[in-house]
Order: structure tokens, then C-alpha cells, then sequence
């Protein structure tokens, strides 16, 4: 069964710090894998995605990390602003049939000044 | 210049009845999705639409129903509603060639 877990489920951090979210994965054939922000009140909106040749990607301060061998995925916010303050989510994909991706539960960020 | 655009935007209503929630996206997308976002924020897949096929996620109740008019437009009817049925509903859609979905803004639905 295809499936995905995040670490930490919260986060509290104060400004101007950074901080690392984890995504481990069990979806196969592996398409890709997508890091969505969700800010209070509105839809998740794309980070960055990841194929499997992808080692690392950067995003502005956000830098996301993906190991194809031991399916982990790492999302690493440099100097926390706080409009950061959201919920990161991991997003696998299968590769062929129907792409219907596989959601993590999410990482709840709360960046104090 | 809204991409994925849903309404409404918040809706309150009494067991029993029935509701549809619409969604629109002008992005030419070939698939669109109707997600479920509970109290602990979980995005659950309800169902994924496109020109092809309606997949329908064997969790969801046939309470639920899709319709697609056409490749722009998913809207989602609810019938006998439940309090159970409260949640977040996210309309998103993708395009075939990356799958990144785009979301629209949600349709928070409350049964009394």
C-alpha cells in the first residue's frame, strides 16, 4: 500500500531560525515527489518537485532533498520568515496508470517573532 | 485571472438536505480532482476526473457525486448530507504531462 509519513506532525520555531521537515515514502514505481505549502485558509500551493535523478532543488530559502534509495525526502527552510507559518505537505506520485498521488499528513510550522 | 476558482467559498446547512459545490478551472487542465480536507487537515483523494475516466475513490459514500459538464468544470453534489460531511472540500486540477496539482481555494462545508 502506498504510503507517506511526515515528521515532525508540529513545529514551533522563532524567526530568523531554520528548520528541516521529513518525508518518508513507500509509493512505487516512483514518479516524483512534490513539497505543497498550505497557508491558513487557502489551497496548497507547489514548493518544489523532485524526480528520482534529483539529489537537491532550491526554492528561494527553501531547499528540498530526496534519497530514491532509502525514500526519504528532506524540505530545509533557511532563516524562518513568518509568512512561513503553514502546513508542508509531501506528495508522492506512482508513475503510469491513473497518477493518482499519495498525501502525507502534513508538518504544522508556526514561526514566532 | 483565477486559475482554479470554487463556490462557494462557505456553506452551512441542516442534515438531510442537498448541496453542490462548483469548480471551474481555466488552466486547460486534463484532469481534475475533488479533495477532502478533514479537521486534522488530512487532504484525502475523493475522486480524479478527466476526458477519459471517472475514478472513484470505493471510500466515499455514493451520497457523493460528481459531474463534469465539460473538461473545465467538476462540480461536486452532496446528497442527505451528514454531520460527518463537514470538512474542507478542495477542487484542483493537473495537467497530464507533470501532475502538480493546483488547487482552488476550498469550500468549507458545516452541517448542522
Amino acid at each position: 500500500k502506498n504510503q507517506v509519513e511526515q515528521s515532525p506532525q508540529s513545529l514551533i520555531i522563532l524567526e530568523g531560525k531554520n528548520c528541516t521537515l521529513q518525508c518518508n515514502y513507500t509509493v512505487s514505481p516512483f514518479s516524483n515527489l512534490r513539497w505543497y505549502k498550505q497557508d491558513t485558509g487557502r489551497g496548497p500551493v507547489s514548493l518544489t518537485i523532485m524526480t528520482f535523478s534529483e539529489n537537491t532543488k532550491s526554492n528561494g530559502r527553501y531547499t528540498a532533498t530526496l534519497d530514491a534509495d532509502t525514500k526519504q525526502s528532506s524540505l530545509h527552510i533557511t532563516a524562518s520568515q513568518l509568512s512561513d507559518s503553514a502546513s508542508y505537505i509531501c506528495v508522492v506520485s506512482p508513475s503510469g496508470g491513473s497518477y493518482i498521488p499519495t498525501f502525507g499528513r502534513g508538518t504544522s510550522l508556526i514561526v514566532h517573532p | 485571472d483565477t486559475a482554479v476558482s470554487q463556490t462557494p467559498k462557505y456553506l452551512v446547512t441542516q442534515m438531510g438536505n442537498d448541496k453542490s459545490i462548483k469548480c471551474e478551472q481555466n488552466l486547460g487542465h486534463d484532469t481534475m480532482y475533488w479533495y477532502k480536507q478533514d479537521s486534522k487537515k488530512f487532504l484525502k483523494i475523493m475522486f480524479s476526473y478527466n476526458n477519459k475516466e471517472l475514478i472513484i475513490n470505493e471510500t466515499v459514500p455514493n451520497r457523493f457525486s460528481p459531474k463534469s459538464p465539460d473538461k473545465a468544470h467538476l462540480n461536486l453534489h452532496i446528497n442527505s448530507l451528514e454531520l460527518g460531511d463537514s470538512a474542507v472540500y478542495f477542487c484542483a486540477s493537473s495537467p497530464l504531462n507533470t501532475g502538480e496539482l493546483f488547487f482552488g481555494e476550498g469550500s468549507r462545508l458545516t452541517v448542522l
